[in-house]
């Protein structure tokens, strides 16, 4: 079946560790997002790519990173220059611009 | 730049009763708006999608919304609500054109459905 894997779903770590989160798709889409969810905050984006090879930070980049090399993959790494990484974290594709995204099912991080 | 506003952080209604979920937007250009909807520890699924067309539109599991320019608007409404219907509720836009895309979303709606 196609979809967005995220792995792991649940994921502890000590404070002041870097983490990394996984997603991969196998829906050939071109446009991969990567978005944090807090409880009464709705979903801001960290960070989304276009194309292989390409990325643009979103509106809460600060102490995460990213890489696109494969079309399929858009990890993400926490940082331990994120300041409160315990969250809900969400990877989303879409085949194009302006068109819906397709969500995975999430990876709870919490750092403790 | 874009916005959404959901009005109301949560909804309660009982079964077999009308849903209405808020939701205004605001965009420099005209907009591509959407509703999702979660359930507990998971990820996001698309209701429903507004691109260009038709301003009413249907989605899955009985839900509509219509789209309104003048009110700056996108509500999301069921006739009758199931207890199954019980989730989280997100408005999100993101504008038409250009080379940057960005879906912005609300902060979102609890729906509680009583028996």
């Amino acid at each position: 079946d196609g979809g967005i894997t995220q792995s792991p779903k649940y994921l502890f770590r000590k404070e002041g560790q870097n983490v990394t989160l996984s997603c991969e798709q196998n829906l050939n889409h071109d446009a991969m997002y990567w978005y944090r969810q807090d409880p009464g905050q709705g979903l801001r984006l960290i960070y989304y790519s276009q194309i292989v090879n390409d990325f643009q930070k979103g509106d809460i980049a600060e102490g995460y990173s990213v890489s696109r090399e494969k079309k399929e993959s858009f990890p993400l790494t926490v940082t331990s220059a994120q300041k409160n990484p315990t969250a809900f974290y969400l990877c989303a594709s879409s085949p194009a611009w302006n068109t819906e995204a397709f969500f995975g099912q999430g990876t709870r991080l919490t750092v403790v | 730049a874009q916005s959404v506003t959901q009005l109301g952080s949560h909804v309660s209604v009982s079964e077999g009763a009308l849903v209405l979920l808020r939701c205004n937007y605001s965009s420099s250009v005209p907009p591509y708006l959407f509703w999702y909807v979660q359930y507990p520890n998971q990820g996001l699924q698309l209701l429903l999608k507004y691109t260009t067309g038709a301003t009413l539109v249907k989605g899955i599991n009985g839900f509509e919304a219509e789209f309104k320019k003048s009110e700056t608007s996108f509500h999301l409404t069921k006739p009758s609500a199931h207890m199954s219907d019980a989730a989280e509720y997100f408005c999100a836009v993101s504008e038409s054109g250009g080379s940057n895309y960005k879906l912005t979303f609300g902060k979102g709606t609890l729906l509680t459905v009583n028996p």
